[in-house]
């Protein structure tokens, strides 16, 4: 059973750069799946952040700007979100989770999640 | 971009009650939909895939429907641990987008 942890600073300043891990354990990275991030404001729904393969190609959320990079270390098992030039509006709790499909190939819905972590951003 | 638009946005009901949850794609998804459950302080958890595809585990209590632009979720029979906040999601060529959610609270 694929379990997922996330871990980043918990408070960043605005104009910074947040950096956070999630970390996989139950299944190696290099075996497939997407691996996803999705944010949650305080009070507010779901938003889908990005998504990398193990080979490292990416997809992410154009509302973001460019802001977002994604990176993926197979010989750590864990993958990686750093979002730049934070403001207030990012504020959020952060989660990883794994994205999967019905049939080979296909990635269509995230069916395992960490349990999130929060990030605030203030000065 | 594929926009969603999930109603209602809250919804007032008893247990026992049958409850429909609506989303709807404003371009063809075919059945590339899923449905989420969140309780509060907790991640989401996946109900049903591909529009009708019910997860391991989860109650059959729920089911969805449809395909193209317009999806239900269904519970036929409100329980306890139901009240919670329901999400739709779409996938469309690597960009995976959710609805705004639906609260189901307590009548």
């Amino acid at each position: 059973q694929v379990r997922l942890q996330e871990s980043g600073p918990g408070l960043v300043k605005p104009s910074e750069t947040v950096s956070l891990t999630c970390t996989v354990s139950g299944y190696s990275i290099s075996s497939g799946y997407y691996w996803g991030w999705i944010r949650q404001p305080p009070g507010k729904g779901l938003e889908w952040i990005g998504s990398i393969y193990h080979s490292g190609s990416t997809y992410d959320n154009p509302s973001l700007k460019s802001r977002v990079r994604l990176s993926v270390d197979t010989s750590k098992n864990h993958f990686s979100l750093r979002l730049s030039s934070v403001t207030a509006a990012d504020t959020a709790v952060y989660y990883c989770a794994t994205v999967s499909g019905a049939a080979p190939g296909t990635y269509t819905h995230f069916d395992s999640w960490g349990q999130g972590t929060l990030v605030t951003v203030s000065s | 971009d594929i926009q969603m638009t999930q109603s209602p946005s809250t919804l007032s009901a008893s247990v026992g009650d049958r409850v429909t949850i609506t989303c709807r794609a404003s371009q063809y998804i075919s059945s590339w939909l899923a449905w989420y459950q969140q309780k509060p302080g907790k991640a989401p958890k996946l109900l049903i895939s591909d529009a009708s595809s019910l997860e391991s585990g989860v109650p059959s209590r729920f089911s969805g429907s449809g395909s193209g632009t317009e999806f239900t979720l269904t519970i036929s029979s409100l329980q306890p641990d139901d009240f919670a906040t329901y999400y739709c999601q779409v996938y469309n060529s690597f960009s995976w987008t959710f609805g705004q959610g639906t609260k189901v609270e307590i009548k």
